[in-house]
Order: structure tokens, then sequence, then C-alpha cells
């Protein structure tokens, strides 16, 4: 299987920082990388898929990069919508996993 | 508007069956594959199974594989995922998802159904 791994965690940002998320996945998975962004009590809504295409209706603050291994979401001003969990995911392979996640904390 | 809609969640004790389902609305059901993916009460995202567009192939995650099935109606445009001999940590909410756009990603998501497994 295929393992996904986040960092950090979590952070605390301010209103227009610049935040950056990465994700490795333990194996060469080419493009196949998505951004989920959830929120409490919601299902997790799509953000960026294939590494860096940006999903419709998603703002241009939002944008990921990457290949292979590792890869990397950035929003370049964060907003106090942004506030949640970050989530990276493989499709590279049927048994899709996800990362662990990076909460996202408004200071 | 596309669609999907979970139900069949509730308390359970361990070891007993659960059966969940997903009614899909808006699109062309048969085309697509789909997903469940389960979330622990504050805790990350845990894909769980897949079904091909015509239910011919199927996959799961080792923590499910022998216990739970997944299956498909494309006559009635339902998922179903069939869950026997629950343990307390299959206690989660419970998604169905599909990539509509063709994007290789779960761009369409249910609103979950809670399971809770305790004695």
């Amino acid at each position: 299987d295929i393992q996904m791994t986040q960092s950090p965690s979590s952070l605390s940002a301010s209103v227009g920082d610049r935040v950056t998320i990465t994700c490795r996945a333990s194996q060469n998975i080419r493009d196949s990388l998505n951004w989920y962004h959830q929120k409490p009590g919601k299902a997790p809504n799509l953000l960026i898929y294939a590494a860096s295409s940006l999903q419709s209706g998603v703002p241009s603050r939002i944008s990921g990069s990457g290949s292979g291994t590792d890869f990397t979401l950035t929003i370049s001003s964060l907003q106090p919508e942004d506030f949640g969990t970050y989530y990276c995911q493989q499709t590279y392979s049927p048994w899709v996993s996800f990362g662990g996640g990076t909460n996202v904390e408004i200071k | 508007q596309v669609q999907l809609v979970e139900s069949g969640g509730g308390a359970v004790q361990p070891g007993r069956s659960l059966r969940l389902s997903c009614a899909a609305s808006g699109f062309t059901f048969r085309s697509y594959g789909m997903h469940w993916v389960r979330q622990a009460p504050g805790k990350g995202l845990e894909w769980v199974a897949l079904i091909s567009d015509n239910g011919s192939n199927k996959y799961y995650a080792g923590s499910v594989k022998g216990r739970f099935t997944i299956s498909r109606d494309n006559v009635r445009n339902t998922l179903d995922l069939q869950m026997n001999s629950l343990r307390a940590e299959d206690t989660a909410t419970y998604f169905c998802a599909t990539s509509y756009g063709g994007l290789d990603a779960f761009d369409i998501w249910g609103q979950g159904t809670m399971v809770t497994v305790s004695s």
C-alpha cells in the first residue's frame, strides 16, 4: 500500500500569511495527488487535482505543485474561511490513501 | 443536480452487521466507479472500498477486507456497503464519493452517515 505523510500536522497563521503544507508518498505516484479541505461536520471539498490543477470554483490563492513523491499545497494569502483540515490523497493505485491531515488555525 | 445521499447508519453492538446505502442522482451512475470513505470521530479520512462502474472490480482497505462488501445496483442507482463482524474501531462517519468530473479525484461526496459500534 502507498503511505501518504503530511506535515505539519497542525499550524496557526494570521490572515494574509503564506501557508505551505507538504505531502510525501512512500513511492512514485507521478502526479496522481489531490488536495482537499474539510470543515468540521462537513464532507471534504476538492481543491487541487493532478497535483497542480485548480478545481473549478476554488480561489486562485490556492495552488499545488510537485510530482513523484513530494508535493506541496500553498495558500498565498490566508483568509478567515481557510480554517479547517487539509488532506492530500493519492489515486495512483486503486487502493486509494489519504495523508493524516493538517489542521489550519487562524490566529 | 449531482447528488449522493447516504443512509443506514446507526448504533450497533460489536460483532453485529449493518448495511449502508448511497443513493445517486443527477448523473449517469452506471458510468462511474464509486468509493466509500470513513472518518472516525476527531480523526482523519480513511479510504474503505472502491467498486468499478460495472461492479466487476472491487478493492478494499486492509482494515475491512473480509468483513465489508461493496456492491452496486445500476438500475436503482444505489451503492451499498455491507458491514459484518463490526468492531469498535469501525465507529465513524461513512461517506460515499465519486470522480464525476473525470479528474481522478473525489469531486462529489455525500453528506455522510454515522455508524457507532458499542456494547
